[in-house]
C-alpha cells in the first residue's frame, strides 16, 4: 500500500487535555498537510508545513515535521468537544497525494 | 463561489450496471481528484487530474473511468459496478502544483455509494 501510517488509530481524551497524533510517510516530499473530517463529512484543511519547516503554529494547533525520519505530529492543545473529529495527514509523491489511515479523536466533556 | 459540488449525494446500484459521479469546481483550480473512503482504510486516490485534457491513476484506478474535458469539472464512470466498490467517494480540488508542492485540498461533501 502506498498510505501513510498515523498513530494511534483513536484516542480518547478529557476536554482540555492535550491530544498528540502522529504520521509516517513513505516517500519524499515537498510539504505535508493535514486535515480533520467529521463524522460523515467532507475534509477540511487545517495545516500546511512545508519541507523546509521544523515546527508550525496555527491557534491551538502545533504541526511538527521530521524529513530525516519521515514523519509529523499534530498537537491539538486545550482540546474541546468540538475536536472531536477524524485528523488524517496527506503527502505528495510526484502528483499523486496519499493519505495516512487517520486517527479518531473523542473528546469528552 | 460554490466550491466543490458533488451529484448525487447518495445512490444505490445493482450489480453490473454503470453510472457517472459527477464533481464541479467553480475556483478554476488546476488539479483535481478522486478518491474512496473505506472503513479503517482512509482515503484512497482513484484517478487525479493536473488540467484539462490531463489525467492519471491513482493507488486504487480499477473499475474506474474519468475524463476532464473542462477545468470546472472532472466525472468518476464506474463501468459495471460491484460489491467491493460500494464506499463513500470524495472529489476534491487544488490550485494546481508546482514541481510538486501541493495546495490546500478542497473537498466535496461525497457520494456514498451502495452496491447490491
Amino acid at each position: 500500500s502506498q498510505q501513510g501510517e498515523e498513530d494511534p488509530q483513536a484516542l480518547s481524551i478529557q476536554e482540555g487535555e492535550n491530544a498528540t497524533m502522529n504520521c509516517s510517510y513513505k516517500t519524499s516530499i515537498n510539504n505535508l498537510q493535514w486535515y480533520r473530517q467529521n463524522s460523515g463529512r467532507g475534509l477540511v484543511h487545517l495545516i500546511l508545513i512545508r519541507s523546509n519547516e521544523r515546527e508550525k503554529h496555527s491557534g491551538r494547533l502545533r504541526v511538527t515535521l521530521d524529513t530525516s525520519k519521515k514523519s509529523s505530529s499534530l498537537l491539538i492543545t486545550a482540546s474541546r468537544a468540538a475536536d472531536t473529529a477524524s485528523y488524517f495527514c496527506l503527502s505528495s509523491n510526484t502528483g499523486k497525494l496519499i493519505f495516512g489511515q487517520g486517527t479518531t479523536l473523542q473528546v469528552k466533556p | 463561489n460554490a466550491g466543490v459540488t458533488q451529484t448525487p449525494k447518495f445512490q444505490v446500484l445493482k450489480t453490473g450496471q454503470s453510472m457517472t459521479l459527477q464533481c464541479a469546481q467553480d475556483m478554476n483550480h488546476e488539479y483535481m481528484s478522486w478518491y474512496r473512503q473505506d472503513p479503517g482504510m482512509g482515503l484512497r486516490l482513484i484517478h487525479y487530474s493536473v488540467g484539462a485534457g490531463i489525467t492519471d491513476q491513482g493507488e486504487v484506478p480499477n473499475g474506474y473511468n474519468v475524463s476532464r474535458s473542462t477545468t470546472e469539472d472532472f466525472p468518476l464512470r464506474l463501468l459495471s459496478a460491484a460489491p467491493s466498490q460500494t464506499s463513500v467517494y470524495f472529489c476534491a480540488s487544488s490550485l494546481g502544483l508546482a514541481r510538486d508542492n501541493h495546495n490546500e485540498q478542497f473537498f466535496g461533501p461525497g457520494t456514498r455509494l451502495t452496491v447490491l
